[in-house]
């Protein structure tokens, strides 16, 4: 079946520095990439959809040149913290679609990140 | 636009008893459904979806769910729980079967399965 990797799955950084977290899709082409964070104990929320090759498109209230996305290829798409904050400390999780069979919602298993 | 509501956070149950999580969505379009289920610092795993046919859906783990448009709800069941089915749950919608509209999540369920 379709698989998402994605890392690292925690990471601990200091407050003012950037962190990047990667998915590639293993198995498939992933046509639109979806970027989620989760707060402690709270649903998933959107922050941005991409697809390969343009700009991500943002939620209201997401600050797109903090949470910068790349979606260069369509097995990898990134999602870079800068000047990351305490406030910035969540779970991120993405989740591929591609066409075809591989048109379902394949998860990866989340970034912890916490900033220091 | 959809949205889902799930009407319990949290759920306690005693082991071997049936459990049934409730949702109900809103959608102007086709609405197609999900439930995931999430342990502690993991991702999300796919219980089981509704996209068209029948509506009583069988997932995995002894989950099923029956999608009722009349009463625009997708209710997860389980006839005998585990302590294992301990997590967090959520149900979802979507208003394509493909492209790129994101899943709409619910707040989730918290299922506490006791021994």
């Amino acid at each position: 079946g379709a698989v998402v990797s994605q890392h690292p799955s925690r990471v601990i950084c200091k407050s003012g520095t950037s962190v990047k977290i990667e998915c590639r899709s293993l198995d498939f082409q992933a046509t639109t990439m979806f970027w989620y964070r989760q707060f402690p104990k709270q649903s998933l929320m959107l922050m941005a959809t991409s697809n390969e090759g343009s700009k991500a498109t943002y939620e209201q209230g997401v600050e797109k040149d903090k949470f910068l996305i790349n979606h260069a290829s369509l097995t990898l798409s990134t999602l870079t913290v800068t000047s990351a904050h305490p406030e910035d400390s969540s779970f991120y999780i993405c989740s591929a679609r591609g066409t075809g069979r591989a048109g379902g919602y394949t998860f990866g298993s989340g970034t912890r990140l916490t900033v220091v | 636009a959809q949205s889902v509501t799930q009407l319990d956070s949290q759920v306690p149950v005693f082991e071997e008893a049936p459990v049934e999580l409730r949702c109900n969505y809103s959608s102007s379009v086709s609405v197609y459904l999900f439930w995931y289920v999430q342990y502690p610092n993991q991702g999300l795993q796919l219980l089981l979806k509704y996209l068209s046919g029948s509506t009583l859906v069988k997932g995995i783990n002894g989950f099923e769910a029956e999608f009722n448009k009349s009463q625009t709800s997708f209710h997860l069941r389980k006839p005998s729980v585990h302590i294992s089915d301990t997590a967090e749950y959520f149900c979802a919608v979507s208003g394509s079967k493909q492209g790129n509209t994101p899943l709409v999540f619910g707040k989730g369920t918290r299922l506490s399965v006791i021994a």
